[in-house]
């Protein structure tokens, strides 16, 4: 059981958009930055929001991300064949003192 | 750039202790400023925070894995070393290491994965 909340699965045709949404809690969430990373099949993980709403360089502004209070979430537009892949949500908790991550969402392109 | 690379024994044996390394080309572990991590990705499921160490030494491990877990640097050779003791089955996962520039959740570099299966 992950301590922050994700869909397990979301969908979208190519051109639209999509957003998934993470929920965590005062301790993680409610008290710190929101961090996003791209797992495509068979790889590792990619970071691709830091700090609730950054880029890092070289990531395209089709991704964005949000956090209000207690949740987060990470829209993406023009949705394209190489998206589909694992999202993970991710933040500081003060209870772990460490990182915790959500459970990930897999993103179809139909 | 920096670049990590995991490595160690696929199979480990229950009730024994998985040793992996991660080796850093690119720049050097000593340089400062950089907290790296272990994190580990059982089959199929999401993604799990094992500890991170300092460059200076300075660690901090999950608290479900304390008891466990042993990270060390070997500056000479620009190394990570893990040690997690007493494994069982639910340990088998892929093995990560990656860098975080703020010791937060900022992993902005990470290495290829380990799968390290126990299993007797």
């Amino acid at each position: 059981q992950s301590v922050l909340t994700q869909p397990p699965s979301a969908s979208g045709t190519p051109g639209q958009g999509v957003t998934i949404s993470c929920s965590g809690s005062s301790s993680n969430i409610g008290s710190d930055h929101v961090y996003w990373y791209q797992q495509l099949p068979g790889t590792a993980p990619k970071l691709l929001i830091y700090r609730n709403n950054q880029r890092p360089s070289g990531v395209p502004d089709r991704f964005s991300g949000s956090k209000s209070g207690t949740s987060a979430s990470l829209a993406i537009s023009g949705l394209r064949s190489e998206d589909e892949a694992d999202y993970y949500c991710a933040a500081w908790d003060d209870s772990l003192s460490g990182p915790v991550f959500g459970g990930g969402t897999k993103l179809t392109v139909l | 750039q920096v670049q990590l690379q995991e490595s160690g024994p696929g199979l480990v044996k229950p009730s024994q202790t998985l040793s992996l390394t991660c080796t850093v080309s690119g720049g050097s572990i000593s340089s400062g400023g950089y907290y790296w991590s272990w994190i580990r990705q059982h089959p199929g499921k999401g993604l799990e925070w094992i500890g991170y160490i300092y460059y200076n030494g300075g660690t901090h491990y999950n608290p479900s894995l304390k008891s466990r877990v042993t990270m060390s640097v070997d500056r000479s050779k620009n190394q990570l070393s893990l040690k997690l003791g007493s494994v069982t089955a639910a340990d088998t996962a892929v093995y990560y290491c990656a860098r975080d520039p703020a010791g937060r959740v900022a992993f902005d570099i990470w290495g290829q994965g380990t799968m390290v299966t126990v299993s007797s």
